[in-house]
């Protein structure tokens, strides 16, 4: 029973360009959230998604968005990069009931320079 | 919207001690509180978790207790070892929409066992 995958571990870019971040929730979940972690502080919610619908929205600006698949997988794209926003970015997987555990991916690991 | 504040920010024990790591929280419909720990480098790990319709729960060396009144949950870790070394984050969320809403992080707590 795989858990949450993400893809990929680790990745560098340069401000101004986008990127693309990808995440496979653990078998059996429908609901997939992203989360951003900077260095030293807690996960921030950056959104969820359900049905293919962006459900919930934390206080990320409009560069952030993101797509759930048919199969529940799920992409964060970030338009237009800024030095601030190399963090770590994890994905978490959960089934669609209230009460539901959260389960997290390893993360991807961006670094804008 | 809901805030949760985590003290201390670090803690230092002897391998054998107890540690315990403190959270409140500010919206009153949070409903589930969940413990992750995580090592350097790594992701959070899931290592306890409680509902709000549950006062105390224990899961070996690791127990987690909730005040529902004081709007605040512990982090009990009994018997420390030096594996137990890592940042500890508290979390909590309320029901969205009929299922559990996003988790809301403490800042963390670097617990350091010394051997």
């Amino acid at each position: 029973d795989a858990g949450v995958t993400q893809s990929p571990t680790h990745l560098i870019k340069t401000r101004g360009q986008q990127v693309t971040l990808r995440c496979s929730p653990k078998s059996g979940h429908d609901t997939v959230s992203w989360y951003q972690q900077a260095l030293g502080q807690g996960p921030q919610f950056i959104f969820q998604y359900y049905e293919e619908e962006e459900r919930q929205r934390g206080n990320f600006p409009d560069r952030f968005s993101g797509h759930q698949f048919p199969n529940y997988s799920s992409e964060l794209n970030v338009n237009a990069l800024l030095l601030g926003d190399s963090a770590l970015y994890l994905c978490a997987s959960s089934f669609f009931v209230s009460g539901n555990t959260i389960y997290f991916g390893e993360g991807s690991w961006l670094t804008v320079v | 919207g809901e805030n949760v504040e985590q003290h201390p920010s670090t803690l230092s024990v002897q391998e054998g001690d107890s540690a315990v790591i403190k959270c409140t929280y500010s919206d009153s419909a949070s409903n589930y509180f969940p413990w992750y720990k995580q090592e350097l480098g790594k992701r959070p790990q899931l290592i306890i978790d409680i509902r709000s319709n549950v006062g105390e729960k224990k899961d070996q060396r690791i127990a987690v207790t909730l005040n529902k009144t004081a709007k605040h949950f512990s982090l009990h870790i009994t018997e420390t070892q030096p594996e137990d070394s890592a940042v500890y984050f508290c979390a909590a969320s309320s029901d969205y929409g009929g299922s559990q809403g996003n988790l809301i992080f403490g800042k963390g707590t670097k617990l350091s066992v010394k051997p």
